[in-house]
């Protein structure tokens, strides 16, 4: 089955600066790698996602990119804020079937 | 976004007794709808997958018998934690997909202590 690895486990970064968060999968047809924002107690958001067929999508300040060959993707965030401070979970799966969890990356933007 | 619906939100129970939580596709019709355990500043760790109308598939390691789940329609599923024990403390959340949809939406939570 499919394999995902989520580093760093804790990030730490100033307001304005950037944050990037990486993951690696292990299933060669996984095809769909989503990006979830948890809060405290609260449900995991979907924030941005992308398939194998793209190599970059961006969405304001968010962006994810993917290298199908060496099977990685990276979640970039620009202009950080306090409430980007979150633990974010990156996901792959071969679109209709389980979804993969990383272990999370709990993100920390100090003011 | 779609939004999925999970009550309780919170439940507190005594040992031996029986808990169910309650998962609703509010605006889509559910083909698929996931249950997991998420122990605190821990990953999602998924519980069973269930299809409406067929029975769940467990993960290794997940007791069907203990975690009962039904997906009797296109837009409700239900896990019931049967004779609970503190072990079984946790907070469980589940996610639901739509028909031709990869995209996975996540109810709230429920938080259940059992003491």
């Amino acid at each position: 089955g499919e394999n995902v690895e989520q580093h760093p486990s804790t990030l730490s970064v100033q307001e304005g600066d950037s944050a990037v968060i990486k993951c690696t999968y292990s299933d060669s047809a996984s095809n769909y790698f989503p990006w979830y924002k948890q809060e405290l107690g609260k449900r995991p958001q979907l924030i941005i996602d992308i398939r194998s067929n793209v190599g970059e999508k961006k969405d304001q300040r968010i962006a994810v990119t993917l290298n199908k060959t060496a099977k990685h993707f990276s979640l970039h965030i620009t202009e950080t804020q306090p409430e980007d401070s979150a633990v974010y979970f990156c996901a792959g799966g071969s679109g209709y079937s389980t979804l993969t969890f990383g272990k999370g990356t709990m993100l920390l933007v100090s003011p | 976004g779609a939004v999925v619906s999970q009550h309780p939100s919170r439940v507190i129970c005594k040992s031996g007794t029986s808990v169910k939580i309650e998962c609703r596709s509010l605006d889509f019709q559910a083909t698929t709808m996931f249950w997991y355990r998420q122990f605190p500043k821990q990953s999602l760790m998924l519980m069973a997958t269930s299809n409406e109308g067929s029975k769940a598939t467990y993960e290794q390691g997940v007791e069907k018998d203990k975690f009962l789940i039904n997906h009797a329609s296109l837009t409700l599923s239900t896990l019931t934690v049967t004779s609970a024990h503190p072990e079984d403390s946790s907070f469980y959340i589940c996610s639901a997909r739509g028909k031709g949809n990869e995209k996975l939406f996540f109810g709230s939570g429920t938080q259940l202590s059992v003491l």
